[in-house]
């Protein structure tokens, strides 16, 4: 079945400094793949749409000058977290979509989990 | 402002019996519905959905029935396994297989704990 992979797993990282994260379709292409976060004991939030060879559309309240994305193949977007803080620890989790399918359910990543010390 | 609740944190089964989970929405803009997995720091697997013109969907164990006017769902999952401990997750997403679909607005989760 589908598969989306996403890297690195889990990272920590320093104060001040950024973190990229990948997300990977493998076995289908991906015109679109959605970005969430989720807090310690919280519900998924989508934080952002990806789209392939277009601007990224965020949610309201996602700063899209700290969460940069980019999705430059039909294969791949990356989130990078920007002047990472302490408050951006979470787990972030990529899902994606095959093109053209009505109703094909969402297939998801593994999540990164971050930490900011 | 929560769309999609799930009320109850925990559920408690005996291996065996039938476990059953709840979901209230609140956007009748939403007209899908689905029922994700979670282990801890893994992502979502996907279990069941259904669409809104249906009113019940089955595969093998599990089963979502929909009651749209209540803007009410539930996952039923018979026989229970150890194997089904999990949290699981309600979303909904509102026009099925256009634009928005992919932007799924989730439940807080309800963790299921099945008993030997």
């Amino acid at each position: 079945g589908a598969v989306v992979s996403q890297h690195p797993s889990w990272v920590i990282c320093k104060s001040g400094t950024s973190v990229k994260i990948e997300c990977r379709s493998l076995d289908f292409q991906a015109t679109t793949m959605f970005w969430y976060r989720q807090f310690p004991k919280q519900s998924l939030m989508l934080m952002a749409t990806s789209n392939e060879g277009s601007k990224a559309t965020y949610e309201q309240g996602v700063e899209k000058d700290k969460f940069l994305i980019n999705h430059a193949s039909l294969t791949l977007s990356t989130l990078t977290v920007t002047s990472a803080h302490p408050e951006d620890s979470s787990f972030y989790i990529c899902s994606a979509r095959t093109t053209g399918t009505r109703n094909s359910p969402l297939h998801f990543g593994n999540g990164t989990r971050l930490t900011v010390t | 402002d929560q769309q999609v609740k799930q009320n109850s944190p925990s559920l408690s089964v005996q291996e065996g019996r039938i476990s059953i989970l709840n979901c209230d929405y609140t956007n009748s803009m939403f007209d899908y519905f689905l029922w994700y997995k979670k282990y801890p720091a893994e992502g979502p697997t996907f279990l069941i959905s259904i669409s809104s013109i249906k009113d019940k969907n089955e595969d093998g164990r599990f089963t979502v029935f929909l009651n749209k006017s209540a803007k009410h769902l539930s996952l039923h999952i018979v026989p229970s396994q150890p194997g089904d401990s999990a949290v699981y997750f309600c979303a909904a997403t509102p026009n099925a297989g256009g634009t928005s679909y992919g932007k799924l607005t989730f439940g807080q989760g309800t963790i299921l704990t099945v008993h030997p």
